[in-house]
């Protein structure tokens, strides 16, 4: 089975510096999808961004980036230039791509990121 | 853009009611989930629908039934409701697009407490 951990259930940082917010997981999956979403307060949970597990090159969405080490099984997520509207509860979550499979997500406990300015 | 909609944001309900939690989407969306989303814990799949009248067990089902008679809508039932199934409840959608699942698009959620 699979299972996402997030080790860092809170963390702070000023607006408009670096945060770096962890994720490992394990599995025994080659093929996978990898996401980060975020939860601001009282709103709908969308998505930040995606990584395919066959793609060694890191994806980026503006001042959003991850670090992904397959080996390491490791995910994390960098946010630049922070903004108060980034404050949320971050998940990061893991989805199969094996065949028969929904598109079912095993979510890690969430990091709740406060942006102070 | 993608609406998924819960069809409360708050509900209050009492120890053995049946309690009724509906969802629709609006893009003709294949997939659709129910989670609940309790502090420490993340979110955790209660079922999941890939197709109308199908459904399959997530990690949590105990508790839970579900029902989707039509593909824009999975209405998630607690039976007999219970005070350790007060929680957030997220609802989601997502579809496949040339064979490659594509991410879920989350409800608002519906915050359930259970008296």
């Amino acid at each position: 089975a699979q299972t996402v951990t997030q080790s860092q259930p809170e963390m702070s940082v000023q607006e408009a510096e670096t945060v770096t917010l962890s994720c490992t997981y394990d599995t025994s999956e080659n093929n996978y999808y990898l996401f980060w979403y975020k939860q601001p307060p009282s709103r709908q949970m969308i998505l930040v961004i995606r990584q395919e597990a066959y793609k060694q090159q890191n994806a980026t969405e503006n001042r959003f980036s991850v670090n992904f080490q397959k080996a390491a099984k490791s995910f994390s997520l960098k946010i630049s230039d922070s903004q108060l509207g980034d404050t949320a509860m971050y998940f990061c979550a893991f989805m199969k791509l094996t065949r028969g499979n929904t598109g079912k997500l095993i979510f890690g406990q969430g990091t709740t990121l406060q942006v102070k300015p | 853009d993608v609406k998924v909609t819960q069809s409360s944001r708050y509900l209050v309900k009492r120890t053995g009611e049946k309690v009724f939690l509906e969802c629709v989407q609006d893009m003709d969306h294949e997939n659709m989930f129910w989670y609940r989303q309790d502090p420490g814990l993340g979110l955790r799949l209660i079922y999941f629908s890939y197709d109308v009248k199908m459904k399959e067990k997530g990690d949590i089902p105990e508790g839970y039934s579900v029902s989707r008679e039509k593909k824009e809508r999975f209405s998630l039932i607690l039976e007999s409701a219970s005070t350790n199934q007060t929680s957030m409840y997220l609802c989601a959608s997502s579809f496949e697009y040339r064979s490659k699942r594509q991410p879920q698009h989350f409800g608002d959620g519906t915050r359930l407490s259970i008296l």
